[in-house]
């Protein structure tokens, strides 16, 4: 099974800030990764897939980039509807796997 | 507007079995595969299952092999996940998501449907 770790677990930044989330995965897996925002009480909101398309209706402020095992997600200027949980997931094979979280929160 | 809604979820003993069903709408249904995603109370996401449009092709995380069974029917629009011999470690809010491996597009989600096992 492919590995997904996530950094940090949980980060604390302010509204404005440029945020990024690091996602690695234990093999290859080419472009084969999604990015996704879960607000509490909410199911998982899709924003990016294929490492870095952006979903319809996303705003331009979330970008995906990264191939084979390392990736990231970037937040440009942090809003305060942006405060959630992010997760990655691979797809490149079954079983799909995603990454344990991380965490932002409002310093 | 892409409509998934999940029913099916209660408190059962372990042991136990529950249908989990998914109606969909908004969509034609019978050209996407499927998934169950669950998530337990305060953790993260873990996949369960997927079923490609014509049921052709299942496939199980390891932790519910041989207990759940996915299911579609598409003259019904509807998602099935029948969920035996459960245990307490099964407990979660159990999602059907629209999307296939090979577009990555895991982009409409169900409000989930409540799993609890418990004696």
């Amino acid at each position: 099974d492919i590995q997904m770790t996530q950094s940090p677990s949980s980060l604390s930044a302010s509204v404005g800030d440029r945020v990024t989330i690091t996602c690695r995965a234990s093999q290859g897996i080419s472009n084969n990764l999604a990015w996704f925002q879960q607000k509490p009480g909410r199911p998982p909101k899709s924003l990016i897939y294929a490492a870095s398309s952006l979903q319809s209706g996303v705003p331009s402020k979330f970008s995906g980039s990264g191939s084979g095992t390392d990736f990231t997600l970037t937040i440009s200027s942090l809003q305060p509807e942006d405060f959630a949980t992010y997760y990655c997931q691979q797809y490149n094979s079954y079983p799909l796997t995603f990454g344990g979280g991380t965490k932002v929160e409002i310093k | 507007e892409v409509q998934l809604v999940e029913s099916g979820g209660g408190l059962v003993k372990p042991g136990g079995s529950l249908r989990l069903s998914c109606a969909a709408s908004g969509f034609t249904f019978s050209n996407y595969s499927m998934n169950w995603v669950r998530q337990a109370p305060g953790k993260g996401l873990e996949w369960v299952s997927s079923i490609d449009k014509s049921s052709t092709y299942i496939y199980y995380a390891d932790s519910v092999k041989g207990r759940f069974t996915i299911s579609r029917d598409n003259a019904k629009n509807s998602l099935y996940l029948q969920v035996n011999s459960l245990r307490a470690e099964d407990t979660a809010l159990y999602y059907c998501a629209r999307g296939s491996r090979l577009t990555g597009d895991y982009n409409y989600w169900g409000q989930g449907t409540l799993v609890t096992v418990s004696s």
